[in-house]
């Protein structure tokens, strides 16, 4: 079964730091994009970032463009994202997911259960 | 690319048939995916491509349109159906989530 876990939530001040990780399983990893979502609490579902399977093309929500870094390690199946200058409005479940495609189709599937990053002083 | 969904929350009994619909700010193709989240869980694929559904999700599940609109109907709700419904436009950077709409009981 297809499967993804992310770690490296918690509690951050203010224009501080943090990178979040996701490991990919049961799938040939390098093959996919892979992408982050995140979701205030209460509130609906926001893209954040996406990545190409070979790494070299990234994309990014405005509201994260200059402060958020999505990177990934083939050889580790792994997904990054570094999150800078963080802000309160970052504060979120973020969740990673695997882009899949096809010729006129592509959705995310499946999700990681999410980590929460919280942002206060 | 703005996605509205509507309404954004509705009450339903048992039995009932339910209809979300999503409309695209410009078009997107069927570049369109249907999520189903429950409380406290991660988002799930119900529908991509518009209409195509996801293996493993029951045939009550049904999407339609391309362009800007799109639907998505759930013949007769079922206890486990009521929860929180998104759209995704997968059709360009950056992509976009519907605002959601929320299924409660009646």
């Amino acid at each position: 079964e297809v499967q993804l876990v992310e770690s490296g939530g918690g509690l951050v001040q203010p224009g501080g730091s943090l990178r979040l990780s996701c490991v990919g399983s049961e799938f040939t990893f390098s093959s996919y994009s892979m992408s982050w979502a995140r979701q205030a609490p209460g509130k609906g579902l926001e893209w954040v970032s996406a990545i190409s399977g070979s790494g070299g093309s990234t994309y990014y929500a405005d509201s994260v463009k200059g402060r958020f870094t999505i990177s990934r390690d083939n050889s580790k199946n792994t997904l990054y994202l570094q999150m800078n200058s963080l802000r309160a409005e970052d504060t979120a479940i973020y969740y990673c997911a695997k882009f899949n495609g096809a010729s006129s189709s592509r959705w995310f599937d499946p999700w990681g259960q999410g980590t929460l990053v919280t942002v206060s002083s | 690319i703005q996605l509205t969904q509507s309404p954004s929350s509705l009450s339903a009994s048992v039995g009932d048939r339910v209809t979300i619909t999503c409309r695209a700010s410009q078009g997107i193709s069927s570049y369109l995916a249907w999520y189903q989240q429950q409380p406290g869980k991660a988002p799930k694929l119900l529908i991509y491509a518009a209409s195509t559904l996801q293996s493993g999700v029951p045939s009550r599940f049904s999407g339609s349109g391309s362009g800007t609109d799109f639907t998505l109907t759930i013949s007769s709700l079922q206890p486990e159906d009521f929860a929180t419904y998104y759209c995704q436009q997968l059709n360009s950077y950056p992509l976009t989530f519907g605002g959601g709409t929320k299924v409660e009981i009646k």
